[in-house]
């Protein structure tokens, strides 16, 4: 069974903190994305890779970098923690052809900053 | 106008219910079109896949796709509490690296 993993399902951090949320596949997918998800909002696309050491921003990168040394693990940090960083992350990845056929998502990490 | 639209809910409906589920979309060029669904405090799961226009049919559920209206919809036959969860559509245009476009999401309630 296809697995994306990330590292923590719950995280509190401070103001200020820097954050690294982890995220490992196994499937040898190229496509890998990090998104936020905040109740009325929906999904919203942070940062996402083609290819290792590639990276794009997608539609909220203020505030966010990410790190793609592998194929395999995409990371997603937050440089100096805010509470409006407070939501749910979820990774996900898809195969280069595999945007036709859909994500798949990791459990998702939730996020407080206090 | 917004490129995937979805009525946010919460839908409630008793068990044993058919329920219906909905997206409307602007862009003509999306082709592929998914379903997902995420229980609270999980991730999304690919529930169901279509290409084009037509019905798509998995069980319980049925997904349908009319692109000459830009609308796209999944149905639930005899709805169980267990189906009861945020349904988020998405599609996109099969470009080899375009990105999924999602729907916020509809949150279902069914009641026993």
């Amino acid at each position: 069974d296809v697995k994306v993993t990330q590292s923590s399902r719950y995280l509190v951090k401070r103001t200020g903190e820097k954050v690294f949320l982890e995220c490992v596949q196994d499937m040898d997918h190229e496509n890998m994305f990090w998104y936020r998800q905040d109740p009325g909002l929906g999904l919203r696309l942070i940062y996402f890779s083609y290819d290792v050491k590639m990276k794009e921003k997608g539609d909220i990168p203020e505030g966010y970098s990410v790190s793609r040394e592998k194929k395999e693990r995409f990371s997603l940090i937050l440089e100096s923690a805010s509470t409006n960083q407070t939501s749910m992350y979820l990774c996900a990845s898809s195969s280069p052809t595999g945007s036709r056929y859909g994500y798949t998502f990791g459990s998702g990490t939730r996020l407080t900053v206090v | 106008q917004k490129e995937v639209e979805q009525d946010p809910g919460p839908l409630s409906v008793p068990e044993g219910a058919i329920v219906s589920l909905n997206c409307t979309y602007s862009n003509s060029a999306f082709q592929y079109f998914m379903w997902y669904r995420q229980y609270s405090r999980k991730g999304p799961e690919l529930l169901m896949y279509t290409y084009s226009s037509g019905n798509k049919e998995d069980g319980r559920f049925t997904a349908q796709v009319d692109k000459s209206s830009k609308y796209i919809s999944l149905f639930i036959r005899d709805s169980q509490p267990s189906d009861s969860a945020t349904y988020l559509c998405a599609m996109t245009r099969g470009w080899s690296q375009g990105n999924l476009i999602f729907g916020k999401g509809t949150k279902l309630s069914v009641k026993p």
